[in-house]
C-alpha cells in the first residue's frame, strides 16, 4: 500500500507566480490535511478536507490560498501570486474515515522556494 | 480548543544517555496524543500514540511515552540515545471531537558522540 504521495518535492517560483501542490492520500483514505512548516518552526494546520468538501480551513490565509479535494484525483493546494514569505515546506497528511484516534499519515512534503 | 506545548526547542544529550522530551497538552475532552519524528528534509513518521488504552505507550526505535492525566503530560523517553536519534520531534493532540491535529513547535534533539 503506497503511502501519501506529494509532488513536486521541490518547487521554485518567482514572486507573483502561482504554485500548485498536489497530494495523493493513502489508498482508502478520504480525509486530507495540509500543514505548513516554516524554517525553524513547527507544523501549522492549514486546512482539512474530505472528498469534495472543505471541513475546516481555519488555518488558511484569507487571500491567495485555496485548497480542493475533488471526487477524482489528488488534493490540490494552490497559492496565487506567491511572495517570499510563502517559502516553506508544505506537508499533506491523510486519514481513514471512522479511524479511531484519527491517526494521520504524512507525505514527504513539498518544499516551495519563492525567489 | 486543544493544544500542546513542548518545553525546550533544543535538547542535547550524549550518546548512551537518557532522552527526555517534554510535552504538555490542553484539552477539554479525552485526548489522543502522538509523537512524530522528522529527519532532515523528510516528512513526519509516527513514533507512538496514546488512544486511551494503556497509559504507558511503547513505540518504534526504543521510544516510549507515559500519559499522565494529573499532570496533563505525555513526555517522550528513551533509555539510551543513539546517534541516529538526532532529529526533530513533534508532539500532537487530537480527539473524537476534532479531526485535525494540533502540533507543538517541535524539539530538536542533538546526540553528541
Amino acid at each position: 500500500n503506497a503511502g501519501v504521495m506529494q509532488n513536486p518535492r521541490h518547487l521554485v517560483r518567482r514572486r507573483g507566480q502561482e504554485a500548485r501542490l498536489r497530494c495523493s492520500p493513502m489508498k482508502g483514505h478520504s480525509h486530507v490535511y495540509w500543514y505548513r512548516q516554516l524554517p525553524e518552526e513547527g507544523l501549522k494546520f492549514m486546512v482539512y478536507l474530505q472528498k469534495e468538501n472543505i471541513i475546516d480551513e481555519s488555518g488558511m490565509p484569507k487571500e491567495r490560498f485555496s485548497a480542493e479535494f475533488p471526487k477524482e484525483g489528488p488534493s490540490i493546494l494552490r497559492i496565487q501570486q506567491v511572495v517570499r514569505g510563502d517559502s516553506a515546506a508544505y506537508f499533506c497528511a491523510s486519514s481513514a474515515p471512522g479511524q479511531r484516534s484519527n491517526e494521520q499519515f504524512f507525505g514527504p512534503g513539498t518544499r516551495l522556494t519563492v525567489l | 480548543a486543544q493544544s500542546v506545548t513542548q518545553l525546550g526547542s533544543h535538547v542535547s544529550v550524549s550518546e548512551g544517555a537518557l532522552v527526555l522530551l517534554r510535552c504538555n497538552y490542553s484539552s477539554s475532552v479525552p485526548p489522543y496524543l502522538f509523537w512524530y519524528v522528522q529527519y532532515p528534509n523528510q516528512g513526519l513518521q509516527l513514533l507512538l500514540k496514546y488512544t486511551s488504552a494503556a497509559t504507558l505507550v511503547k513505540g518504534i526505535n526504543g521510544f516510549e511515552a507515559e500519559f499522565k492525566k494529573s499532570e496533563t503530560s505525555f513526555h517522550l523517553t528513551k533509555p539510551s540515545a543513539h546517534m541516529s536519534d538526532a532529529a526533530e520531534y513533534f508532539c500532537a493532540v487530537s480527539s473524537d471531537n476534532n479531526n485535525d491535529m494540533r502540533f507543538g513547535a517541535g524539539t530538536r534533539l542533538t546526540v553528541k558522540p
